[in-house]
C-alpha cells in the first residue's frame, strides 16, 4: 500500500529565510511524487512533480524538491520565503491516477 | 476557462438529511475525483471516475454515492448525513497520461452536519 508521512505539522519561518518541508513515502514500485499547496480557503495547486530522470525537480513560485530513493524522501525547499508562501503544503504519492496525500504541513511566515 | 467548480460553497445539514454536491469541469478531463479533507488527515479519496458512466470506490466510500452521467460533471451524494461527514469536500479532475496525471482541484465545499 502507498502512504506518505509529513513529519512536521507546523513550521514557522522568517521572511527571507530558507524553507525545507519533509516528505517520506512508502510505495512498492517507482513512485510518482507530487507537492501541492493550499492557500487559506482555496483548493490545492500543484507546485511540482517527479516521475523519473533528474532527481532535482523545479516547480512554480521558486520551489524545488529532491527525490532520494535510498531515503524514500521527496523534500521540498525554497531558498528565500515570501510572506505569500504562508499556506498548507501537501506531499502526495501515486500511480495509475490515484494519489495518497500526507497530512500536510502548515507554514507560517513571520515578518 | 473556469477550471473545476463546485456547488455549493457551504452547507449546513441536520443529521439524516440528504444532499448532492456538484462538481463541474470544462477542461474535457476523463478522470474526476471526490476527496474529503479533515484536520490532521490530509485528503482522502472517496470515489473516483475514469470516464462518463463509470465510478469506483476510493479509500473512504461508506455513506456516499456518486454519479457521472456527463463527462463534465461528477456528483457526490449523501443519502443520510451524519456528523462524521462534517468536512471540506474537494473535487478534482485530470487527463489520462499513463499515471503522470496532474490533478486540478476545485475550491471546495464546506459541509457541517449537526
Amino acid at each position: 500500500a502507498q502512504s506518505v508521512t509529513q513529519p512536521d505539522i507546523h513550521i514557522t519561518v522568517s521572511e527571507g529565510a530558507s524553507l525545507e518541508l519533509r516528505c517520506n513515502y512508502s510505495y512498492g514500485a517507482t513512485p510518482y511524487l507530487f507537492w501541492y499547496v493550499q492557500s487559506p480557503g482555496q483548493g490545492l495547486q500543484l507546485l511540482l512533480k517527479y516521475f523519473s530522470g533528474d532527481t532535482l525537480v523545479q516547480g512554480i513560485k521558486g520551489f524545488e524538491a529532491e527525490f532520494k530513493r535510498s531515503q524514500s524522501s521527496f523534500n521540498l525547499r525554497k531558498p528565500s520565503v515570501h510572506w505569500s508562501d504562508a499556506a498548507e503544503y501537501f506531499c502526495a504519492v501515486g500511480n495509475d491516477y490515484k494519489l495518497s496525500f500526507g497530512a500536510g504541513t502548515t507554514v507560517t511566515v513571520r515578518a | 476557462n473556469a477550471g473545476v467548480t463546485q456547488t455549493p460553497k457551504f452547507r449546513v445539514l441536520k443529521t439524516g438529511q440528504s444532499m448532492t454536491l456538484l462538481c463541474a469541469q470544462d477542461m474535457n478531463h476523463e478522470y474526476m475525483y471526490w476527496y474529503r479533507q479533515d484536520p490532521g488527515m490530509g485528503l482522502r479519496l472517496i470515489h473516483y471516475s475514469v470516464g462518463e458512466g463509470t465510478t469506483a470506490k476510493g479509500e473512504v466510500p461508506d455513506g456516499y454515492n456518486v454519479s457521472r452521467l456527463k463527462k463534465q460533471n461528477f456528483l457526490l451524494g449523501l443519502e443520510s448525513a451524519a456528523p462524521s461527514q462534517t468536512s471540506v469536500y474537494f473535487c478534482a479532475s485530470s487527463y489520462p497520461t499513463g499515471g503522470q496525471e496532474t490533478q486540478y482541484f476545485g475550491p471546495g465545499t464546506r459541509l457541517l452536519v449537526l
